[in-house]
């Protein structure tokens, strides 16, 4: 098993433009999540999802939108990128099995925005 | 309102025992989480604690008083590779059980020989 799968690991954008954050898991958990981390503050919630064609807004949504047509996949996008989205974004999926169920972190992508 | 307060950073020495705290005020509980995400890297599962009391795994133990909203992470023997940041997650209760959790900012522990 890959686990949770990012992509890219690090990019750079000029204000205004626009990407999808890839973020695929093959542990089939129906739960997945996109956080944003900043220096020296905790993870934030973007984004999450209980399952296949069903999302929901975090604590931090403004100025992105996910998908979820399958239970691998859960891309995140960032439209008119702005200087705030200059961030480490981790996706995590979780089992839900039993409330106990850790979340599994991807190895992050790394957000420049100038 | 939702509140997850830990000291920002640490130091202790190689072969001592460290205690990270962790105070919570959040509407809804589902448990206690503690991550370890050493720098530049994705955070991993250390423990889990829903009751009160203590949860041992090995050289670290987790602590839990819900009537009091607060944590510690007990690190024994400290090795130089316990050199990371430890982060305290809340999940979050209530009937639509979606596995959210709310993080602490995170405790920087920096081990010294």
């Amino acid at each position: 098993n890959a686990g949770v799968t990012q992509t890219p690991k690090f990019r750079i954008l000029k204000i205004g433009q626009s990407m999808t954050l890839q973020c695929a898991q093959d542990m089939n958990h129906n739960y997945m999540y996109w956080y944003r981390q900043d220096p020296g503050m905790g993870l934030k919630l973007i984004y999450y999802s209980v399952g296949a064609g069903i999302t929901d807004k975090g604590e931090v949504p403004n100025g992105y939108n996910v998908s979820r047509s399958t239970t691998e996949d859960f891309p995140l996008r960032l439209e008119l990128a702005a200087p705030s989205q200059t961030s480490v974004y981790f996706c995590a999926s979780s089992s839900r099995d039993s409330n106990n169920s850790p979340l599994h972190f991807g190895n992050g992508t790394r957000l420049t925005v100038t | 309102g939702q509140n997850i307060d830990q000291p920002t950073e640490m130091t202790a020495t190689e072969g001592a025992i460290v205690q990270i705290n962790c105070t919570y005020q959040t509407s809804g509980f589902n448990g206690l989480f503690w991550y370890q995400q050493h720098a530049g890297e994705a955070p991993t599962f250390l423990s889990y604690n829903v009751l009160d009391g203590l949860e041992e795994k090995g050289r670290f133990s987790s602590f839990l008083s819900r009537s009091k909203g607060y944590s510690y992470l007990l690190l024994k023997e400290l090795q130089m590779k316990d050199s990371a940041s430890y982060l305290c997650a809340v999940g979050r209760g209530g009937s639509s059980n979606t596995g959210k959790l709310i993080f602490g900012q995170g405790t920087t522990l920096q081990v010294k020989p």
